[in-house]
């Protein structure tokens, strides 16, 4: 069976250091992989997506990026945090070319940037 | 552009009593996916139903049933006898037909009490 782990499950970094999450799944292959925030109370806005290795697809123009440099692993880094950063932060996989089924979601990472 | 709007961002019910939660989309295409989610405390996203665009027949699941009217692009969730358990923010969500994206709603905190 296919599992999505993403870590850490909390994060508390200043303002100005680097990020880095961590998504990875289990049982599948090239799946699509996403990259969703959720803010206190709102809903989920996509950042980032990607349909292989190497190809990111950018929703979302701020001073986050994504990588995915092996075919299901998918990083979530910044070079310098903001408070505004602060966030639920939740990987998801889905199968490729089937775009009629759902996506699974991790446990998510709530990050707090002081 | 798809858009959906989740019009409820909060209701509270006493146990037992049903509850609807309400979805409205917005897509140019003509095949397209509906999709549920509930996120507990926890703060996962549990994936609960999909449906098709083509398929506007009603569902049932347990104390769940959902109801899809192409007509006024609705797809409205009722828990009947809501339970404490049932206490989560809840999620619609289309895909498109190019796949790659699901498009969430604002969300509807339900809050169930005893």
């Amino acid at each position: 069976s296919q599992t999505i782990h993403q870590w850490p499950a909390t994060l508390v970094q200043p303002v100005g250091s680097p990020l880095s999450l961590e998504c990875t799944v289990e049982g599948t292959s090239n799946p699509n992989l996403y990259w969703y925030r959720q803010a206190a109370g709102r809903g989920l806005q996509l950042l980032f997506y990607s349909v292989g290795i190497g190809q990111i697809s950018s929703e979302v123009p701020q001073n986050l990026s994504a990588s995915r440099p092996q075919d299901r692993q998918f990083i979530l880094s910044s070079k310098k945090l903001l408070l505004s950063d602060s966030s639920f932060y939740l990987c998801a996989w889905s199968v490729q070319g089937h775009w009629n089924t759902e996506a699974f979601f991790g446990q998510g990472t709530r990050l707090t940037v002081v | 552009a798809q858009k959906v709007t989740q019009a409820q961002t909060e209701i509270s019910v006493v146990e037992k009593e049903d509850v609807t939660l309400d979805c409205v989309y917005e897509t140019r295409d003509t095949t397209y996916y509906l999709f549920w989610y509930k996120q507990p405390p926890s703060g996962e996203l549990v994936f609960l139903i999909r449906r098709n665009s083509f398929d506007e027949q009603n569902e049932i699941s347990g104390r769940y049933s959902w109801n899809f009217q192409k007509s006024t692009s609705s797809f409205n969730f009722t828990i009947t006898a809501s339970q404490v358990v049932d206490s989560a923010v809840y999620f619609c969500a289309l895909r498109d037909n190019a796949g790659n994206m699901l498009t969430f709603g604002g969300g509807t905190r339900l809050m169930v009490k005893p």
